[in-house]
């Protein structure tokens, strides 16, 4: 069965620096991988996906994340973050057969200015 | 276009009643998922309806929940005598194909259920 897990519950970055939000999975074979944004009375928004090829995908808002199959991660990231950022990001992992996501249990961004 | 809609936003019941929870999808899109998000935690699968069938009901927690599709758009959620562990946010989504690889799937706001 696949599983998720998001280190961290909370994050608190400066407006302008960089971000990297952690997503470890497991999962016995290649996953589809996604990262989704919540943000307060809004519903979940795909970010961007791995589904396979290169490594490193590029999504919407400037975010892109890393697919490493030998640290079982898919991190997403930021160069430079905006206060419109600040919400809370989900990991998922689906199996290629499948019809269901699993998902992480979130991180909550939070921006200071 | 319209996104997916979920009625009603916010939904308080007691102890032992029972709920429907409502979801229109975007249309024509023939996939349409269901899932709970408890508080603090990431959304968890309930079902999975291709069209008017439900393909995959293997995440409902018990027979108190049951979700139909009767003409492939509309669906509804129902619970039976609630329980105060039923309180969740219960998100649908939609999406134009089935399978986590075919097309991505468009959240609604979910509905919030609190349960007295």
């Amino acid at each position: 069965a696949q599983s998720v897990t998001q280190p961290d519950i909370h994050i608190t970055v400066s407006e302008g620096a960089s971000l990297e939000l952690r997503c470890n999975y497991s999962y016995g074979a290649t996953p589809y991988l996604f990262w989704y944004v919540q943000s307060p009375g809004q519903g979940l928004q795909l970010l961007l996906k791995y589904f396979s090829g290169d490594t490193l995908v590029q999504g919407i808002k400037g975010f892109e994340a890393e697919f490493k199959r030998s640290q079982s991660s898919f991190n997403l990231r930021k160069p430079s973050v905006h206060w419109s950022d600040a919400a809370e990001y989900f990991c998922a992992v689906g199996a290629r057969e499948g019809n269901k996501l699993v998902f992480g249990a979130g991180t909550i961004l939070r921006v200071k200015s | 276009g319209a996104g997916v809609s979920q009625t009603p936003s916010n939904k308080v019941t007691e102890k032992g009643k029972y709920v429907e929870l409502r979801c229109d999808p975007i249309s024509g899109h023939t996939a349409l998922y269901w899932y709970r998000q408890s508080l603090g935690q990431g959304p968890e699968f309930l079902i999975y309806f291709q069209g008017t069938g439900a393909a995959d009901d293997s995440g409902l927690p018990n027979d108190r929940f049951f979700a139909v599709r009767p003409e492939g758009s509309v669906s509804t959620l129902k619970i039976q005598r609630t329980e105060r562990g039923d309180s969740a946010v219960y998100l649908c989504a939609s999406s134009l194909h089935g399978g986590v690889y075919n097309s991505p799937l468009h959240f609604g706001n979910g509905t919030r259920l609190t349960v007295t």
